[in-house]
Order: C-alpha cells, then sequence, then structure tokens
C-alpha cells in the first residue's frame, strides 16, 4: 500500500478554510486517495474520496495534485465541531480493500 | 446513528476473563470489516467477512481471537484469556466491495483489561 505522510497537528481559526495537506508520492495509477475524520471517543467517518479529479461534497472539497503525489483536505469554513484527527488513506486494489490508517493530522478549531 | 451499532460501548473485564462484542449493521451490506485501535494511533485492521466468510486475518489476530458472522447480518468477536494488552477500542465496519466506496464505522467498543 502506498504510505501517506501527514502533518501530526494543525490549528485553524474558526470560520476559516481549513486546508489539510498529505503526500503520497508512491500512490499507484489505480489507487483511490480517502480522506476519514475521528472525533474523540468515536469511530472514523468517511469524508470524501477521489482517484485523479478535484471532488466536492457538503462537507468537504478534495484537491488531488495532477501527478497525484499529493492532496489537500478543504474544510471551506472550520467550526468548533470539526476539531478531530484527520486520516488521509490511500486505499489500494488488495483483496480486502482494506483501509489502511496512519497517524492523521490533529486539527484544532479555534475560537 | 452511523449504521452501524456497536455493543457493549465499554467493558471492563479482569485479565484472563473472555469476553464478546457485536456489531449489528442497521442495512445489509456484503463485507464487515474488525479493526482495533490504541490510544493515539490509528486504526489497526484485524479481519473481514464477505458475507458470512471470513476471508482475511491480520497478523495482530492471534489464536486467543475469534470472529464469527454466522447469517451474513451481524458479527461477534471474541477475545478469549483477556491480557492487559488487549486494552483498545474495537471497531466494526461496513462497506462494499471495490475502490470507489466508502466503510462505515460504527462508534466501537472500548475495553478495558485490569
Amino acid at each position: 500500500d502506498a504510505k501517506t505522510t501527514q502533518p501530526p497537528s494543525m490549528d485553524c481559526a474558526e470560520g476559516r478554510a481549513a486546508n489539510l495537506p498529505c503526500n503520497h508520492s508512491t500512490i499507484s495509477g489505480n489507487e483511490y486517495v480517502y480522506w476519514y475524520r475521528q472525533i474523540h471517543s468515536q469511530g472514523p467517518q468517511y469524508i470524501i474520496h477521489g482517484l485523479k479529479n478535484n471532488e466536492t461534497n457538503e462537507m468537504a472539497s478534495l484537491i488531488i495534485t495532477e501527478d497525484r503525489k499529493s492532496s489537500t483536505l478543504i474544510l471551506p469554513h472550520a467550526t468548533l465541531r470539526d476539531t478531530a484527527v484527520y486520516y488521509c488513506i490511500v486505499r489500494s486494489n488488495n483483496a480486502g480493500n482494506m483501509l489502511t490508517f496512519g497517524g492523521g493530522t490533529r486539527l484544532m478549531v479555534k475560537p | 446513528d452511523t449504521g452501524v451499532s456497536q455493543n457493549p460501548r465499554h467493558k471492563i473485564t479482569k485479565r484472563g476473563q473472555n469476553v464478546t462484542f457485536r456489531c449489528d449493521p442497521i442495512s445489509e451490506h456484503n463485507r464487515l470489516y474488525w479493526y482495533r485501535q490504541t490510544l493515539g494511533q490509528g486504526p489497526e485492521f484485524l479481519t473481514y467477512f464477505q458475507n458470512e466468510a471470513q476471508l482475511e486475518k491480520s497478523r495482530l489476530l492471534s489464536d486467543r481471537f475469534s470472529a464469527e458472522r454466522p447469517k451474513g447480518s451481524f458479527s461477534t468477536l471474541e477475545i478469549q484469556r483477556t491480557e492487559q494488552g488487549d486494552s483498545a477500542m474495537y471497531l466494526c465496519a461496513i462497506g462494499q466491495g471495490g475502490l470507489n466506496y466508502g466503510y462505515t464505522f460504527g462508534s466501537g467498543t472500548r475495553l478495558t483489561v485490569v
């Protein structure tokens, strides 16, 4: 599985955009980039995923570079409830299609 | 409501006792996954089912661990002769096959072995 690198922690002011980077320089052509987040004491929550094109949904936007070696998750207007650990995952086409989590980025949204 | 119900939410047990956790998906999904998460770490894959069949087990799943999914719906995870190192959050997730579908995780069962 392609390995991902994320900063261990980030701060963001409430109401501002939160931009969370992820490096995945060894990604293969058929591997998807997934983002999950985990709020304290809860299970991981799916946010968004993409293969090549930028994606947007009601929660966030995902920007994937043209060479696919890095991506950025954008929360357009961060709220205090967005404080969580954010995991960037490259999902391989192995038999179980399981998600392999790294350490993630702890995002702290401050008033 | 995440679409996956896990019970109990918390379990405290004495070392050496057996424990069983249950995962109940609200809707049918052919794949069911178990993960374990220790404090400060990301979730780690334990095992997964395709319908009733257990298809893969992680090296983390020692012979004290057993998982079942008897009718392809709910699943149980049993730990025999618990050890303090088994203390963790045990997470269940459901999904469809294929890379273009995300999983839905339950809220987990937090196990503390004393």
